[in-house]
């Protein structure tokens, strides 16, 4: 079974800090990470994405993701924060051992998600 | 390119009554999946769909149910409607391949009385 785990239901950062919003995995293979963000009354938005490669993703926005097979992290990180970051953000996952031949994939399983605040 | 449309945006139904969502995905996009969002279980994963065939499902009733046309527009449909089955339905399509991301629509808001 694969899960996520988003340990803070909520980020408060003053405008023109860096920010983290943090996310633990775990899954039986290696994983697909993907961060999404949510705004009031609107579906996710697509951010940035882990597969392979590189430990440091770069996505939407100015944010960028740290992947770290170790610690099983994938943390999310903004070097300079805007009171417009301010949303619900979602990590999930998508174990790689769970994949079908012709394109098909799992469904993603989703962290509780992390209420970002940026203060003024 | 449009993305991806969800009605009715809002929904209001009784106990016991059942409902029909539609999902209208990105061109070209064959692969559509549906999610249960409440504030107390978070995202939960219904179904996905790839070219008119369930490929996974999650941990719902059989009151949840969906299919998939030729044109890649998805339905989901709940029967017996009951009070925990208020939320936002969001529905997600991608391209083939697994490596894509899905791209998410607005959601329909269903209020069960």
């Amino acid at each position: 079974a694969q899960s996520v785990a988003q340990p803070e239901d909520q980020v408060n950062v003053a405008e023109g800090n860096p920010l983290t919003v943090k996310c633990t995995y775990s899954v039986s293979g290696n994983p697909y990470l993907f961060w999404y963000v949510q705004y009031p009354n609107r579906g996710l938005q697509f951010l940035l994405k882990y597969i392979t490669g590189d430990n440091l993703v770069k996505g939407s926005y100015g944010f960028e993701a740290e992947f770290n097979k170790s610690q099983t992290s994938f943390h999310l990180k903004k070097p300079s924060a805007l009171v417009s970051d301010s949303a619900l953000y979602f990590c999930a996952v998508r174990d790689m051992s769970q994949t079908y031949s012709g394109g098909g994939a799992d469904g993603l399983t989703f962290g509780k998600g992390t209420h970002l605040i940026i203060q003024p | 390119k449009a993305g991806v449309t969800q009605t009715p945006r809002y929904l209001i139904k009784t106990r016991g009554q059942q409902v029909t969502l539609s999902c209208s995905p990105i061109s070209g996009h064959r692969s559509v999946s549906w999610y249960q969002q409440t504030p107390g279980q978070g995202l939960q994963f219904l179904f996905e769909y790839f070219s008119e065939t369930q490929r996974n499902k999650g941990n719902f009733p059989g009151r949840f149910s969906g299919r998939q046309f030729s044109n890649s527009r998805s339905e989901m449909n709940v029967s017996t409607l009951e009070l925990g089955d208020s939320a936002l339905y969001l529905c997600a399509s991608r391209l083939a391949g697994e490596y894509n991301e899905q791209f998410f629509g607005p959601g329909t808001r269903l209020t069960v009385l």
